[in-house]
């Protein structure tokens, strides 16, 4: 098993600009969530997924969307970057019934 | 869902014990405590999780005070590749198991 995939590992942006944050998993997992680490912070979490077809806002949700359309894969779509979104963004997922989280290598997002 | 307080950082000496203290006084009856690490630009690991009882696996363990009020995680035999930041984060079950995470505790493994 590839475990949690996240493509690419580094980008650089400019303000206005759009991208999707792709994210993978071949462990058949139903949850997936999106978080962000801002430097020597801690993650929060963007959104999350219980199952294909359902996704729900976390914590830190303004400026990105996410849709869910496989078991398999998560994407995160920022449609307007702003410098505020230079972060490292994380992908996680989850068996049902399981309590821990198997997190991506994450990518590393810089706007300017 | 309850706050929990960590030391921001310590040193451990390589081969001893790592104790690594958390504080949650106000965990609910169905909250688990939840141990993560994360090694310097990667993705957080799970360790391990507790509700009530002591846990063991492979990597730590885990002591719940009988109050619940505060727990300690335990790397038997600390190397050089324990270095990382640690979180406790303390989450009911019943909400989707979403985590969040604070400053943790940079542990420092030193030869």
């Amino acid at each position: 098993n590839a475990g949690v995939t996240q493509t690419p590992k580094f980008r650089i942006l400019k303000i206005g600009q759009s991208m999707t944050l792709q994210c993978a998993q071949d462990m058949n997992h139903n949850y997936m969530y999106w978080y962000r680490q801002d430097p020597g912070m801690g993650l929060k979490l963007i959104y999350y997924s219980v199952g294909a077809g359902i996704t729900d806002k976390g914590e830190v949700p303004n400026g990105y969307n996410v849709s869910r359309s496989t078991t398999e894969d998560f994407p995160l779509r920022l449609e307007l970057a702003a410098p505020s979104q230079t972060s490292v963004y994380f992908c996680a997922s989850r068996s049902t019934g399981a309590h821990e989280q198997y997190f991506g290598p994450g990518t590393r997002l810089t706007v300017t | 869902d309850a706050k929990t307080t960590q030391p921001p950082s310590m040193d451990c000496a390589e081969g001893r014990a790592a104790n690594l203290p958390c504080n949650h006084s106000t965990i609910s009856g169905n909250e688990y405590v939840y141990w993560y690490r994360q090694i310097h630009s990667q993705g957080p690991q799970y360790i391990i999780h507790g509700l009530k009882n002591n846990e063991t696996n492979e990597m730590a363990s885990l002591i719940i005070t009988e109050d619940r009020k505060s727990s300690t995680l335990i790397l038997p035999h600390a190397t050089l590749r324990d270095t990382a930041v640690y979180y406790c984060i303390v989450r009911a079950a019943s909400n989707d198991y979403k985590l969040s995470f604070g400053a943790g505790t940079t542990v420092t493994v030193r030869a």
